[in-house]
């Protein structure tokens, strides 16, 4: 079956620094992927979507001057939290969508931020 | 913007007893999806619901969408301990892909 693959699976920072997430899409083209946020015990809030060759859709509430979409190619995505602060620690995780239209998870990335 | 309720938010059961949660939407969908998430874990994906009125059934587990395509269950018939982790329903309103999810329903089963 279609592999999302996300990159780190975990990763620790300090305060002010930038990290980059990595989502590919193993065996398929994603036309458009996705962002989600998961704080602890809570439900995934999406943050953006992302589609091929264009600028990011991002959902209200989330700035994106501090986390930046780049989908440059049909395989790969990646979201940059900018210096990031303790309060942006969470469970991030990207789906992706291929042209069959179903959807795929990676297996997220949690970042924390000292 | 839409939303998605998810009630309960926990249930506690013993082994062989039943468990459904439920789903509303605010808005009509073009379809539903249920996603499990054990703890640490990432959302797997367990079934997605497109057409009103539909059922569809792996095993144990029981999903229905209702006729207006606002609403969905999960049942899940004897629960088992391996049934234990979190589920979420997510709505596509647009067939796009972009899901709401809802606030899931964290099941634990007492052996």
């Amino acid at each position: 079956g279609a592999v999302v693959s996300q990159h780190p699976s975990r990763v620790i920072c300090k305060s002010g620094t930038s990290v980059k997430i990595e989502c590919r899409s193993l065996d398929f083209q994603a036309t458009t992927m996705f962002w989600y946020r998961q704080f602890p015990k809570q439900s995934l809030m999406l943050m953006a979507t992302s589609n091929e060759g264009s600028k990011a859709t991002y959902e209200q509430g989330v700035e994106k001057d501090k986390f930046l979409i780049n989908h440059a190619s049909l395989t790969l995505s990646t979201l940059t939290v900018t210096s990031a602060h303790p309060e942006d620690s969470s469970f991030y995780i990207c789906s992706a969508r291929g042209t069959l239209e179903k959807l795929f998870f990676g297996s997220g990335t949690q970042l924390s931020v000292l | 913007g839409q939303q998605v309720m998810q009630i309960p938010q926990y249930q506690h059961v013993q082994e062989g007893e039943d468990f459904t949660t439920y789903c509303n939407s605010s808005t009509t969908l073009s379809n539903i999806q249920w996603y499990k998430q054990r703890p640490g874990g990432h959302p797997v994906f367990l079934i997605q619901l497109v057409k009103s009125g539909e059922v569809k059934k792996q095993k144990r587990l029981t999903f229905q969408f209702g006729e207006a395509k606002k609403n969905s269950s999960l049942h899940i018939t004897a629960t088992q301990t391996t049934d234990v982790g979190t589920y979420f329903c997510a709505g596509d309103s647009s067939n796009t892909g972009k899901l709401i999810f809802g606030q899931g329903t964290t099941l634990q089963v007492k052996p």
